[in-house]
């Protein structure tokens, strides 16, 4: 079993539209969770993160963390054109080094 | 500062032969990772190093693979007797140690393996 599972999509919702994409984790130290979107052929750029449970706002975007059931999610709201993308998760725990990534999950927003 | 940089940002080449990579950090980040990353999937982690120290080792990171960080600046990975399974997109990504979790990628080079 993968640390990290995540629907690799696509998605393909319109423009407006209300995102959500998740991922579920196995490893209950994973503390911090990280998302991250990804144009093609360019690196990966920090959306935002949390840490342990909870939710955290920024704009448009919106992450939750539920570790009770080892889910967490992240909303777009008003999803625009330029959110075309593919979106990562990313987890690490407090004693960590390494990073645990999700598959990616590719977005398409239609104008 | 402006981000993480990676040189070069494609490279194209015949199997068998030796390839280096280099990432130079933003520059107050102590911590560097190097990552692979394939077409469909997330970055997969290679290595880490706290300053000059490579900390972390994935067993991906077969024998051919080596990665270094003199200086606790700049980091090389080199790969060695390249094959076809190596071509994909090397990633490095920096962070400092009081905000670990925050960790910032550079373009990435694409290696291509003929």
């Amino acid at each position: 079993q993968k640390e990290v599972e995540q629907d690799p999509g696509p998605l393909s919702v319109p423009e407006g539209a209300i995102v959500s994409l998740n991922c579920t984790y196995s490893n209950s130290a994973f503390q911090y969770f990280m998302w991250y979107r990804q144009y093609s052929r360019k690196g990966p750029e920090l959306l935002m993160y949390t840490y342990s449970s909870g939710n955290k706002e920024d704009g448009r975007f919106t992450a939750q963390v539920d570790k009770s059931s080892k889910y967490i999610s992240l909303f777009i709201r008003d999803s625009q054109p330029s959110d075309s993308a593919t979106y990562l998760c990313a987890m690490i725990g407090n004693t960590g080094n390494q990073f645990y990534f999700g598959t990616g999950t590719s977005l398409t927003v239609i104008p | 500062d402006t981000g993480v940089s990676q040189d070069p940002r494609h490279k194209i080449t015949k199997r068998g032969q030796n390839v280096t990579f280099r990432c130079d950090p933003i520059s107050e980040h102590n911590r560097l990772y190097w990552y692979r990353q394939t077409l469909g999937q997330g970055p997969e982690f290679l290595t880490y190093f706290q300053n000059e120290a490579q900390l972390e080792k994935s067993r991906l990171l077969s024998d051919r693979f080596s990665a270094e960080r003199p200086k606790g600046s700049f980091s090389t990975l080199e790969i060695q007797r390249t094959e076809q399974g190596d071509s994909a997109m090397y990633l490095c990504a920096s962070s400092s140690s009081r905000v670990k979790n925050e960790q910032y990628f550079g373009p990435g080079t694409r290696l291509t393996v003929t």
